[in-house]
């Protein structure tokens, strides 16, 4: 079953903007990682959190995360169209279900140039 | 990082028949997962490929509808038998690869499948 809401379902911006996307998930974790999807292509790994992180950065993506309220955001700076596509958040709860992701069910990122 | 590839990377199928995607990876590696996504969907995981055992199936997902092959660490197959226009997903089969102490998840491109 899938744990994980994002919103919003989906975010229009001009090029240039920043878009922020949310992920929130009902059980414990021991990580969280974003993917992007282009166009129903595979998806791309953008980065992973663990569950004693707060923060990380890689490039132009910030990801925080907050496991009191069981939720995570992905900021995109400087947004390009090129950044155009789904994102996903993935949590892993660890344990006997080690490996096994949890897809949130994803936010349409459209960047107009 | 994992190079993954998958094939076929699409396929048109007809109802009835049986369909087997390749994974292969360029490294050897211990889990290797399928997942399926649906139409407009997200991703829905539908088993863990053991190498030298059963692959472990989720709720919802049976050996007889999505047997799958795990012939050693760097290879999987994931067969869609007795298709029905239901079955038209993205399969995807992903690596769990340790980087740096962290156990990142890599997804092959994916096989688009369309049954009629």
């Amino acid at each position: 079953s899938q744990q994980g809401e994002e919103d919003p379902q989906a975010l229009s911006i001009q090029e240039g903007e920043n878009a922020t996307m949310n992920c929130s998930y009902k059980t414990s974790i021991n990580n969280l990682q974003w993917y992007r999807q282009n166009s129903g292509r595979g998806l791309v790994h953008l980065i992973l959190i663990r569950s004693n992180e707060r923060e990380k950065h890689s490039g132009r993506l910030r990801v925080t995360l907050d496991t009191s309220k069981k939720s995570s955001s992905l900021l995109i700076t400087a947004s390009r169209a090129a950044d155009t596509a789904s994102y996903f958040c993935a949590t892993d709860a660890g344990g006997t279900s080690y490996g096994k992701l949890t897809f949130g069910q994803g936010t349409i990122l459209t960047v107009h140039p | 990082s994992a190079v993954i590839s998958q094939k076929p990377s699409r396929d048109i199928c007809q109802r009835g028949t049986s369909l087997t995607i390749q994974c292969q990876v360029d490294s050897q590696v211990t889990m290797m997962f399928w997942y399926r996504q649906q139409p407009g969907q997200s991703l829905t995981l539908i088993a863990t490929a053991n190498q030298g055992s059963e692959a472990t199936y989720e709720s919802g997902f049976v050996i007889d509808k999505f047997p799958i092959s795990r012939p050693n660490l760097t290879f999987s197959t994931l067969t869609v038998s007795n298709m029905s226009p239901e079955d038209s997903s993205i399969y995807l089969c992903s690596v769990e690869i340790w980087e740096s102490s962290y156990n990142e998840q890599f997804f092959g491109p994916g096989t688009r499948l369309t049954v009629l």
